[in-house]
């Protein structure tokens, strides 16, 4: 039932390690994003794609790479982990990507990670 | 630049009225967002305006001035439940969402 999920809840890791987080939304949304929500609690786009199409590449470092197999999933990889990048990571879903109306977020639960 | 502000945090009693402002400075406007996060929880959609004037959903309302980049968020009838993060976002052209850093606010019996 749930309509974007995103796994794992909780990562705990070591500086210099290589882990992914994996999104899926089952509401048959064209679009998807991945935003980074840091301990002042702004949450920042990093990634955005339209139907497997990246349209939204924000100034992230290079070490973050998304991946969407197919539009109902969207991936982030990221390499060579750092202080840093410790944050809670909110994957999201829209209908579309255009700017008429609401075309109103779904988040995920997001995935907190601690990078030791 | 880009800026939106909102107070840090708020606190109110349970049955009260409150009112969350927010500021915003973009290059462009395509509609403003209220959004609700609990601690440790996803933001929810709340709001949505995009025209000047209030827009009323039971006891959530929200206020839109485009002239003067200013929005308000009403709460009535305040429920504990309500203590939560109030997170105001504008689209500011096509599709891009500028984010304030929420609201905190404690709702006290």
């Amino acid at each position: 039932d749930t309509a974007v999920s995103q796994t794992p809840k909780y990562l705990v890791t070591q500086m210099g390690n290589d882990k992914s987080i994996k999104c899926e939304q089952n509401l048959g949304h064209d679009t998807m994003y991945w935003y980074k929500q840091d301990s002042k609690k702004f949450l920042k786009i990093m990634f955005s794609y339209n139907n497997k199409e990246l349209i939204i590449n924000e100034t992230v470092p290079n070490r973050f790479s998304p991946k969407s197999p197919d539009k109902a999933h969207l991936n982030l990889h990221i390499n060579s982990l750092e202080l840093g990048d410790s944050a809670v990571y909110f994957c999201a879903s829209s209908q579309r990507t255009g700017g008429d109306g609401a075309n109103v977020l779904t988040f995920g639960a997001g995935s907190r990670l601690t990078v030791l | 630049g880009q800026n939106i502000d909102q107070p840090t945090e708020m606190t109110a009693t349970e049955g009260a009225i409150v009112q969350i402002n927010c500021t915003y400075q973009t290059s462009g406007f395509n509609g403003l967002f209220w959004y609700q996060q609990h601690a440790g929880e996803a933001p929810t959609f709340l709001s949505y305006n995009v025209l000047d004037g209030l827009e009323e959903k039971g006891r959530f309302s929200s206020f839109l001035s485009r002239s003067k980049g200013y929005s308000y968020l009403l709460l009535k009838e305040l429920q504990m439940k309500d203590s939560a993060s109030y997170l105001c976002a504008v689209r500011d052209g096509d599709y891009q969402l500028i984010w304030g850093a929420g609201t905190k606010l404690i709702i006290k019996p």
